[in-house]
């Protein structure tokens, strides 16, 4: 099967501070994935596209220099939150695209739990 | 955005069929309908797709009607461990748009 990882699976920062999360994809390339946000008994909201090479694109109402994206290769994109504030904290989760069978399906990674406090 | 409309919970005895409908009236003619689970805390797994024909594999069933509007997932025998929130969804140029889903309790 695809396997999508993300790194750390959980992270505690102090407000005002920066956090990556990365994203891989360990047994397929993806030239797209997407980031999510997941508040608590919430559905997963879409944040933006990433795509390998180019410029993210960005959900309405979601803020590109705050949550800054970087997918320099076919495996790994990242998400940076820049000067993280207690109402950032959330569920993120990655997703990639993988190809087959004629249509691309959707995997996603475990999730990393941000906490600011 | 693909909007998909599915019923907020369900209950199913351990052992027995969970069927779990899904309506997305406004899919177009070569969007594919998907089903994902979520168990708590923990992202979302890819449980099947299909375009029009009905599809199985180990994981479920997926029955969708002719007209393309709506469709249901089946696990034939649900257990404990099957207890999550299950969405479908369909692509819009790429991206998929996921609703509240279902949140599916198999009780013993």
């Amino acid at each position: 099967g695809a396997v999508v990882s993300q790194h750390p699976s959980r992270v505690i920062c102090k407000s005002g501070t920066s956090v990556k999360i990365e994203c891989r994809s360990l047994d397929f390339q993806a030239t797209t994935m997407f980031w999510y946000r997941q508040f608590p008994k919430k559905s997963l909201m879409l944040m933006a596209t990433s795509n390998e090479g180019s410029k993210a694109t960005y959900e309405q109402g979601v803020e590109k220099d705050k949550f800054l994206i970087n997918h320099a290769s076919l495996t790994l994109s990242t998400l940076t939150v820049t000067s993280a504030h207690p109402e950032d904290s959330s569920f993120y989760i990655c997703s990639a695209l993988r190809w087959g069978q004629g249509q691309e399906t959707q995997y996603f990674g475990p999730g990393t739990r941000l906490l600011v406090l | 955005d693909a909007k998909t409309t599915q019923p907020p919970s369900m209950d199913c005895a351990e052992g027995r069929a969970a069927n779990l409908p899904c309506n997305h009236s406004t899919i177009s003619g070569n969007e594919y309908v998907y089903w994902y689970r979520q168990i708590h805390s923990q992202g979302p797994q890819y449980i099947i797709h299909g375009l029009k024909n009905n599809e199985t594999n180990e994981m479920a069933s997926l029955i969708i009607t002719e007209d393309r509007k709506s469709s249901t997932l089946i696990l034939p025998h649900a257990t404990l461990r099957d207890t999550a929130v299950y969405y479908c969804t369909y692509t819009n140029a790429g991206k998929s748009t996921f609703g509240d889903g279902t949140t599916l309790t198999v009780k013993p």
